[in-house]
């Protein structure tokens, strides 16, 4: 089973700085099967990114992911009032899912 | 697409938690259903899932007590999860598997159950 990590635990910055979250897989991922969602506190997640870097319907570009193999990015560009929550990747192989412990952004 | 669990809220240790999830606005069919849990200020875990044929996968660590369930002809699909303990206790979601053999992510999600066992 594919262990996910992700970095930092906790970022905490301010409305209108980057944000950039890792997150790293203990075996290679195929890029077209690495998620990230967002969750608000009492929310279910909502996905953000798919296939590594493509955007959700209705996700804003400030919103990017990148990254192959196992090493996975999601960059927030310039952080709105309404990002800070925490984030979650995920991934799929052999018919499991794992998802990763999450990073909590918040505001500094 | 709307996803609606529903179950008991309270479940005694050593008895099995029984859900459903609804899915209403689209069909069952031609998916992949999952169920996943989220214990109270922690992370997502995934618990399984199922085609709309029944053909079922689940996760190795949990695989001895699940078991899933899919009902067609009422667009729902269903989780029993045996001999519960207190590491049970969680929030309960059931969500859609979009997979087009090229990409494989929870694309719908219902709002969530707390399932809590007591003792």
């Amino acid at each position: 089973e594919i262990v996910l990590t992700q970095s930092p635990g906790t970022l905490s910055l301010s409305p209108g700085e980057r944000a950039t979250l890792s997150c790293r897989a203990s075996q290679s991922v195929y890029s077209s099967y690495l998620a990230w969602y967002q969750q608000n506190p009492g929310q279910a997640p909502r996905l953000l990114i798919y296939g590594a870097s493509s955007r959700a319907t209705g996700i804003p570009d400030r919103f990017s992911g990148s990254g192959s193999g196992t090493e996975f990015t999601l960059t927030i560009s310039r952080l709105e009032p309404e990002d800070f929550a925490v984030y979650y990747c995920q991934q799929y192989a052999s018919s499991v899912f794992t998802f990763g412990p999450g990073t909590k952004v918040e505001i500094k | 697409v709307q996803l609606q669990e529903s179950g008991p809220g309270l479940v005694k240790s050593s008895e099995t938690l029984s859900l459903t999830c609804t899915v209403s606005g689209g069909s069952i069919s031609s998916y992949y259903w999952s169920w996943i849990r989220q214990p109270a200020g922690k992370g997502l875990e995934w618990i399984g899932r199922i085609y709309s044929t029944g053909n079922t996968n689940y996760s190795p660590s949990l695989e001895s007590r699940v078991t899933m369930s899919v009902d067609t002809s009422k667009n729902r699909f269903s989780l029993k999860l045996t001999s519960v303990t207190a590491a049970d206790t969680a929030v309960y979601y059931c969500a859609r598997v979009y997979s087009n053999g090229w990409s494989y992510y929870f694309d719908y999600w219902g709002r969530g159950t707390l399932v809590t066992v007591s003792s």
